[in-house]
């Protein structure tokens, strides 16, 4: 069975320092991955996501990250943080049978100090 | 892009009655809809998955006669928590499956969610 572990409940940082969202997953075969932010009373928004091409995989709002099957770790980085990049991120493992159904990891709340 | 929405944002229902939450893509058809539940400051848990025109597959540990599902168009699914107590109060999201590429790729459109508070 597939899974993710989010290695952080909730991150820190200043405005304008780099982020690090840490993410590893488990699967039995090459998995397709997605970063999504859940701003409060909003839906769920995708960052980006990993379907086999490149291993660094670039989204919205200046976000990236990079697949490294040998560490099976996704995690998800940004150069400098803005306030607006406060809210709750998920790393997501897609099943790769007929179903699709997405596995969410436990979350990541990040917090921007001014 | 594509819009999933759910109605209503926010109920509040009393013990033992039953509440029906909506799911619509505004702007595409979906044969797949997913049903998730999340709990405060908690990840989410897929409860279901909704295929129109068929019955819903559910996840271990869900039961079925208390979350029914339909999927009767291709841009409807519903979600009724019958005889709620409050322990399913909870914040219930939908999601709609799109494919890409002549069905080679997919991606999940989410809705906003709704609030269920069962007093």
């Amino acid at each position: 069975a597939q899974s993710v572990t989010q290695l952080d409940s909730h991150v820190s940082v200043s405005e304008g320092t780099p982020v690090l969202l840490r993410c590893n997953y488990s699967s039995s075969y090459s998995p397709s991955l997605f970063w999504y932010v859940q701003h409060p009373n909003k839906g769920l928004q995708l960052l980006l996501k990993y379907t086999s091409a490149a291993t660094l995989v670039k989204g919205i709002n200046g976000f990236e990250a990079e697949f490294k099957k040998s560490e099976t770790s996704f995690h998800l980085t940004k150069p400098s943080a803005h306030m607006s990049d406060a809210a709750e991120y998920f790393c997501v493992v897609s099943e790769r049978d007929s179903s699709y159904k997405l596995i969410f990891g436990s979350g990541t709340r990040l917090l921007v100090r001014p | 892009g594509a819009v999933v929405s759910q109605h209503p944002s926010r109920v509040i229902c009393k013990s033992g009655t039953s509440v029906k939450i909506e799911c619509r893509s505004l702007d595409f058809q979906a044969t797949t809809m997913f049903w998730y539940r999340q709990f405060p400051k908690k990840s989410l848990m897929l409860m279901a998955t909704s295929n129109e025109g068929s019955k819903a597959t559910y996840e271990q540990g869900v039961e079925k006669d208390k979350f029914l599902i339909n999927h009767a168009s291709l841009t409807l699914s519903t979600l009724t928590v019958t005889s709620a107590h409050p322990e399913d109060s909870s914040f219930y999201i939908c999601s709609a499956r799109v494919s890409f590429s002549g069905g080679g790729t997919y991606e999940q459109y989410f809705g906003p969610g709704t609030r269920l508070t069962v007093t």
